[in-house]
C-alpha cells in the first residue's frame, strides 16, 4: 500500500460507546496529524505528532484521545462523544526537517463518523 | 493566532474560462501558503504552494499570487476543465517544525460544460 490509509472509512456509534480510528502512513514521514472536517466549517487541526511526540493539542475535548505508538501509526480514541462530534476525521502526514519540503501534508481519505 | 478567510464559498464558471479564489490571512509571521484540492470522497491534495519570499508561482494552468503587504493570496486557474470541479482550500502557517496549517473555509468550484 502507498500513501495514508485510514480505517474504518465509516463509523456509527452511540454516545456511550468507545471506538478508535486508525491511520497508517507508508511514506516514511516523521509527523502525523488529525484534522476534523465538519460541514460548512474550515478544516480544524486537532492534534500534531512530530517524531512520535505530541506537539499540538488544539483545545480538543478530552473525549478525543490520540495515540502515536510509532512514526507510521496514529490512532484517535473516541469515548462518550456528542452528536456535534459527527464529522469527517482526516489523518495526514508530512516530512519535517532538512530532507522535507516543509508544509506539504499528505491526507488520507478520512473516516466519516456519525454519533447517534 | 492565525485566521484565514476565503472567498467565494461557491464559484461556477464555464469550461474554458478562468477561476479566481481569494484568501486573506491575519498573522504577518505566516510564511507558507498552500492550496489544496478536495474531490468528492477523497482527502485534500496539495496542488500548489508559495512561500513569502516570492510574489507569484505558476504550474501549467494554475498560478498563485501573494501580496504580503495586504496579507492576501489568490489562486488562479486558467482554461478550466470539468476535472477542475472540486472544493479548494487555502491555508497559511509559519514554517517551524511540524506544520500547523490554518485553513480557509473552502470554495466549491463547479465547471459547467
Amino acid at each position: 500500500e502507498t500513501g495514508v490509509t485510514q480505517t474504518p472509512r465509516h463509523l456509527v456509534m452511540g454516545m456511550t460507546n468507545k471506538k478508535s480510528l486508525k491511520c497508517e502512513q507508508h511514506l516514511g514521514h516523521n509527523a502525523m496529524y488529525w484534522y476534523k472536517q465538519s460541514a460548512k466549517k474550515p478544516l480544524e487541526l486537532m492534534f500534531v505528532y512530530s517524531l512520535e511526540e505530541r506537539v499540538e493539542n488544539n483545545s480538543v475535548p478530552s473525549r478525543f484521545s490520540p495515540e502515536c505508538p510509532n512514526s507510521s501509526h496514529l490512532f484517535l480514541h473516541l469515548h462518550t462523544l456528542q452528536p456535534e462530534d459527527s464529522a469527517l476525521y482526516l489523518c495526514a502526514s508530512s516530512q519535517e526537517g532538512p530532507r522535507g519540503r516543509g508544509g506539504e501534508l499528505f491526507f488520507g481519505e478520512g473516516s466519516r463518523l456519525t454519533v447517534l | 493566532g492565525e485566521n484565514v478567510e476565503q472567498h467565494p464559498s461557491t464559484l461556477s464558471v464555464q469550461e474554458g474560462d478562468s477561476a479566481v479564489i481569494k484568501c486573506t490571512y491575519s498573522d504577518s509571521a505566516s510564511n507558507y501558503f498552500p492550496w489544496y484540492k478536495q474531490e468528492l470522497g477523497k482527502g485534500p491534495q496539495l496542488i500548489i504552494d508559495i512561500r513569502s519570499n516570492v510574489g507569484e508561482k505558476k504550474d501549467q494552468r494554475i498560478a498563485v499570487t501573494l501580496n504580503k503587504t495586504a496579507k492576501h493570496f489568490s489562486l488562479h486557474i486558467t482554461e478550466t476543465q470539468p476535472e477542475d470541479s472540486a472544493v479548494y482550500f487555502c491555508a497559511a502557517t509559519r514554517i517551524q517544525g511540524a506544520q500547523k496549517l490554518v485553513f480557509g473555509q473552502g470554495t466549491r468550484l463547479t465547471i459547467n460544460p
